[in-house]
């Protein structure tokens, strides 16, 4: 199994671009979501969702959108990048529910915003 | 004042010490606590759970003092593999999890 991929994994966009990150997981996992890591500032929930069709914020999801058309892909948009969305994003999934232990992590994509 | 507050080190220790990492959470409702690792440049990657009556797996053991809103996790016989950064996890119930900040360890030769 691939488990939870991501690409790309690095990007560079210019203020103002929009660009879309991609996140697949082939073990039908109903939860997914997208994290931000930033230097001390630990793992920020962005958005999440608790199956096809369903999406829900988190702690800081301002400046991105989501959605879930099908179990595997839960796609992140930029809709117009700033510096301050320079971070390295973490996309997740996990089974039966959200709980830490079935937490599966992507490896992965970092971005840099000039 | 952060949800989850983790000491970020470094901690530089040698091969073979004992170390101890703290962690304290300020929602006295937290349900679930974890412990993570995070290599460099990689993802986090679940290390062990934290039970309340304290666990143990191989040479790590995890603690949780609700009282205190606490959670240690103590490294035994420290090896050069198990230099990383180790975050704390807290799951609030509903679908949020809050990560802490991590602690770097580094262990020497």
């Amino acid at each position: 199994n691939a488990g939870v991929t991501q690409t790309p994994k690095f990007q560079v966009l210019k203020t103002g671009q929009s660009m879309t990150l991609q996140c697949a997981q082939d073990m039908n996992h109903e939860y997914m979501s997208w994290y931000r890591q930033d230097p001390g500032m630990g793992l920020r929930l962005i958005h999440y969702s608790v199956g096809a069709g369903i999406t829900d914020q988190g702690e800081v999801p301002n400046g991105y959108n989501v959605s879930r058309s099908t179990t595997e892909d839960f796609p992140l948009r930029l809709l117009s990048a700033a510096p301050s969305q320079t971070s390295v994003y973490f996309c997740a999934s996990s089974g039966p529910t959200l709980a830490a232990e079935t937490q599966y992590f992507g490896p992965g994509t970092r971005l840099l915003v000039l | 004042r952060k949800e989850v507050e983790q000491d970020p080190g470094p901690f530089n220790v040698p091969e073979g010490a004992t170390v101890a990492f703290n962690c304290t959470y300020s929602n006295s409702a937290s349900q679930s606590f974890f412990w993570y690792r995070q290599d460099c440049r990689k993802e986090p990657k679940l290390l062990m759970s934290v039970y309340s009556s304290g666990n143990e797996d191989g040479r790590f053991t995890a603690q949780l003092n609700r009282a205190s809103q606490y959670i240690s996790l103590l490294i035994r016989d420290s090896k050069l593999s198990d230099s990383a950064t180790y975050l704390c996890v807290v799951n609030n119930a509903g679908n949020m999890l809050t990560f802490g900040g991590g602690t770097r360890l580094m262990v020497k030769p």
